[in-house]
């Protein structure tokens, strides 16, 4: 049962573009939404996140947009570049405190020069 | 300040041995989490642990797996009698309490042959 999808396994970007990750949740119970960043053979490193009563949060060259209706959130890299070739993660929560995430599977950004 | 520390970084063992894994947190967090990420998937959560207590160990499987964080040293998640299908990358991350944000170490990389 997955709770989360990040349907793109991969994206591939040209630097200075506009790059959009996508993901779609199926649990209306979350209502905290985060993003982590992730380099092969390192952990996940945080990038930014969004709250239910939100429905966008910028952050940089980041910005996350929250549409609840929708049940979908989606990452906005602008302008791309090559440090953001990693895969990225979207993780969902429910309540706010201290629960495990819930993950989607991934999307490996790939930044073209 | 020191990231959370895990070790060791790779590990190997043959069917039927035990794995232990450790995780320091970061200095000043009390709350330590568990995740599993097998091959082309998302990071799985597994167990969420306070100082001496586990406080959910609902994605955590019931046998052969068990974790702990005493009150001094480090988190140690135990997997008894290793079997192929444990092969996967461990990532523990930890949080300093009520907070949203949780910060992961670089993970184990767990080989059964």
């Amino acid at each position: 049962d997955q709770q989360v999808k990040q349907n793109s396994p991969s994206l591939s970007v040209q630097e200075g573009r506009i790059s959009i990750l996508n993901c779609d949740y199926t649990n209306s119970m979350f209502d905290y939404f985060l993003w982590y960043k992730k380099y092969p053979a390192e952990g996940p490193t945080f990038l930014i996140s969004i709250s239910s009563i939100k429905d966008k949060n910028e952050d940089g060259r980041f910005t996350v947009f929250l549409n609840k209706s929708a049940k979908h959130l989606s990452l906005h890299i602008v302008p791309s570049q090559p440090g953001d070739s990693a895969v990225y993660f979207c993780a969902p929560r429910v309540g706010g405190g201290a629960d495990g995430l819930t993950f989607g599977k991934g999307t490996h950004l790939i930044i073209q020069p | 300040n020191a990231g959370v520390m895990q070790n060791p970084r790779h590990l190997v063992r043959r069917r039927g041995q035990e794995a232990r894994l450790r995780c320091s947190p970061m200095k000043g967090h009390s709350h330590v989490y568990w995740y599993r990420q097998l091959p082309e998937e998302g990071l799985k959560f597994m167990v969420y642990l306070q100082k001496e207590n586990i406080i959910d160990e609902s994605g955590m499987p019931k046998e052969r797996f068990s974790a702990e964080f005493p009150k001094e040293g480090p988190s140690i998640l135990r997997i008894q009698q290793v079997v192929r299908g444990d092969s996967a990358a461990y990532f523990c991350a930890s949080s300093p309490g009520q907070e949203n944000e949780q910060f992961f170490g670089p993970g184990t990389r767990l080989t059964v042959l």
